[in-house]
């Protein structure tokens, strides 16, 4: 159980188009996911925390305007970058909080966005 | 100051050596959690084991085995008789009871590569 999809795997865009990034809890409801970015070989940094039904939480330094993040049902939350540039491309990973009293954390498989 | 601290950045052993993965943190928390993930080449975190505070139990999973030390604040993780499917990028991390367990902080990571 505790399952979370992200999709797409990966996307290609051009710059300054927008790409949104799903994150789907598939068997479990999510009231907090987490948008994470890691640069290549490089750890997992936290982009912001996304609440649903109420406004992300963004990390110092992370443009609220540019990386827009969305959570509108206890299932989905979604990442759009908007007006990208070949400095976005990065590997973009969500997770979410595992149903109460278990302390855990599941991940999406990721999304590796490349702008040219 | 960082609250994760891996201080091997990478790590290279042939095949059927042992090897250990050093992790140090940091909390004025007295309750937190702390995790192991391994992130293959295809990016996806793999979760590999969660650890209350209070538990301070040597744990062993198969070829795996953690020493959680609250006296040095480390958590080591040890792979026995490695294995070239071993080889990925291993994280560290760290949730507070003072943020709700609402962030995970992640130590920069040891990539481990085994060689045949």
């Amino acid at each position: 159980g505790a399952v979370v999809s992200q999709h797409p795997s990966w996307v290609i865009c051009k710059s300054g188009t927008s790409v949104k990034i799903e994150c789907r809890s598939l068997d479990f409801q999510a009231t907090t996911m987490f948008w994470y970015r890691q640069f290549p070989k490089q750890s997992l940094m936290l982009m912001a925390t996304s609440n649903e039904g109420s406004k992300a939480t963004y990390e110092q330094g992370v443009e609220k305007d540019k990386f827009l993040i969305n959570h509108a049902s206890l299932t989905l939350s979604t990442l759009t970058v908007t007006s990208a540039h070949p400095e976005d491309s990065s590997f973009y990973i969500c997770s979410a909080r595992r149903p109460q009293g278990s302390y855990g954390y599941t991940f999406g498989s990721g999304t590796r966005l490349t702008v040219v | 100051a960082q609250k994760v601290t891996q201080a091997q950045t990478e790590i290279s052993v042939v095949e059927k050596e042992d090897v250990t993965l050093d992790c140090v943190y940091e909390t004025r928390d007295t309750t937190y959690y702390l995790f192991w993930y391994k992130q293959p080449p295809s990016g996806e975190l793999v979760f590999l084991i969660r650890r209350n505070s209070f538990d301070e139990q040597n744990e062993i999973s198969g070829r795996y085995s953690w020493n959680f030390q609250k006296s040095t604040s480390s958590f080591n993780f040890t792979i026995t008789a490695s294995q070239v499917v071993d080889s990925a990028v291993y994280f560290c991390a760290l949730s507070e009871a003072g943020s709700g367990y609402n962030t995970l902080t992640f130590g920069k990571g040891t990539m481990l590569l085994v060689s045949p």
